[in-house]
């Protein structure tokens, strides 16, 4: 079974801090994407990555950046956080084959006072 | 820009009874995704759907494609309590996209005795 593991289930930083969620997935997968969770928006992407080293910004990259070093981690940076980025993360792989459903971790309950 | 919209968005049922949430995207695409999230936790793959007039079937649920009229449809045959979740669809423009997925606003399903 694929497991996408992200650090932290629950995380309260302070306005201005800069915040980073981590997130592991063990089958080897190229694609890696980072989703944020509101209520009655869905998820909307932020970023993703279809390679080590390699990223594109989603439909909400504002206030975000990423970073893959390696192929199993992908982390998801916020340079000064604000509170309209209270929310669910939620962290997904996939392989590069087309087709295949994204796998989802955990998620991270941001909370930003 | 592809959107992906579900409704209802909430769906009070009886057990017993059969009721279908609609997804409809706004531009050619040739996959479509369900998931389901129970509350807490993550999204859980349901169906993954490949071609027009894909049906697949799982227990008391049946997802199908129609790509002529971009619609999707989750079929809920005779309710049972533990059908109580949030569902979602997602579609991808498929190319070089990466599997990145769009995702409907989710339809919140609460099945009463």
């Amino acid at each position: 079974d694929v497991k996408v593991t992200q650090s932290s289930r629950y995380l309260v930083k302070r306005t201005g801090e800069k915040v980073f969620l981590e997130c592991v997935q063990d089958m080897d997968h190229e694609n890696m994407f980072w989703y944020r969770q509101d209520p009655g928006l869905g998820l909307r992407l932020i970023y993703f990555s279809y390679d080590v080293k390699m990223k594109e910004k989603g439909d909400i990259p504002e206030g975000y950046s990423v970073s893959r070093e390696k192929k199993e981690r992908f982390s998801l940076i916020l340079e000064s956080a604000s509170t309209n980025q209270t929310s669910m993360y939620l962290c997904a792989s996939s392989p590069a084959l087309g087709g295949s459903p994204l796998h989802f971790g955990n998620g991270t309950r941001l909370t930003v006072t | 820009e592809l959107k992906v919209e579900q409704n209802p968005l909430f769906l009070s049922m009886q057990e017993g009874k059969n009721y279908t949430i609609y997804c409809n995207y706004s531009t050619t695409s040739d996959r479509l995704y369900w998931y389901r999230q129970d509350p807490g936790k993550s999204l859980e793959s349901l169906f993954v759907l490949l071609s027009n007039g894909a049906v697949k079937q799982e227990g008391r649920l049946m997802a199908s494609l129609d790509t002529k009229a971009r619609l999707s449809t989750l079929h809920i045959t005779a309710a049972v309590h533990d059908l109580s979740a949030t569902y979602f669809c997602a579609s991808s423009s498929g190319g070089t996209s990466y599997g990145k997925l769009t995702f409907g606003q989710g339809t919140i399903l609460t099945v009463h005795p």
